[in-house]
């Protein structure tokens, strides 16, 4: 069974740094773009970055392109988002996403980011 | 590339035949999914291609449209479908959701 677990959310003053790790199992990692799709308390999804199966493509939504750095470690089935600069309107839920042409097959269960002083 | 679903909301009943659309802001072919999303989980993904049924989802659920305009039916509503549901263009980056549809009872 694929799975995709998330970790590292958690309560961060604005201008902190946080770094989000997604686990995966149960699938080939290499072979697949990986992404993070966000969403605020009671809004819509956003997404935010996607990684090429060998990482050597990255893409970024403006909203957080020049803060966030998207990477993976393919020897450990694990994707990561760095995310630094940290403001108010980055507060959302975090998923992981297993990426196949574009669409978010599985996601991750989620971890929550709050940025606040 | 902009998304836009409509309606906002919807109220049915159980049995009922429900129809959301969502048009993106320029021609995306068929690189359009649907996803399904209950209230404190993560989206689960229904349709792409446009009308490509995911594996695991009900048959109930269908998808239409392409280039700018796109539909997905729910053909007889069942309790479990009480949900939000999004459309996502996979046409381009930045992907982009539309802003989503409650189906309520």
């Amino acid at each position: 069974e694929e799975q995709l677990l998330e970790s590292g959310g958690g309560l961060v003053q604005p201008g902190g740094s946080l770094r989000l790790s997604c686990a995966a199992s149960g699938f080939t990692f290499s072979t697949y773009a990986m992404s993070w799709v966000r969403q605020a308390p009671g809004k819509g999804l956003e997404w935010v970055s996607t990684i090429s199966g060998s990482g050597t493509s990255t893409y970024y939504a403006d909203s957080v392109k020049g803060r966030f750095t998207i990477s993976r470690d393919n020897s450990k089935n694990t994707l990561y988002l760095q995310m630094n600069s940290l403001r108010a309107d980055d507060t959302a839920v975090y998923y992981c996403a297993k990426d196949r042409s574009g669409y978010f097959v599985n996601w991750g269960q989620g971890t929550l980011v709050t940025v606040s002083s | 590339i902009q998304m836009t679903q409509s309606p906002s909301s919807v109220s049915a009943s159980v049995g009922d035949r429900v129809t959301i659309t969502c048009r993106a802001s320029q021609g995306i072919s068929t690189w359009l999914a649907w996803y399904q999303q209950k209230p404190g989980k993560a989206p689960k993904l229904l349709i792409y291609a446009a009308s490509t049924l995911q594996s695991g989802a009900p048959s109930r659920f269908s998808g239409s449209g392409s280039g700018t305009d796109f539909t997905l039916t729910i053909s007889s509503l069942q309790p479990e479908d009480f949900a939000t549901y999004y459309c996502q263009q996979a046409n381009s980056f930045p992907r982009t959701f539309g802003q989503g549809t409650k189906v309520e009872i």
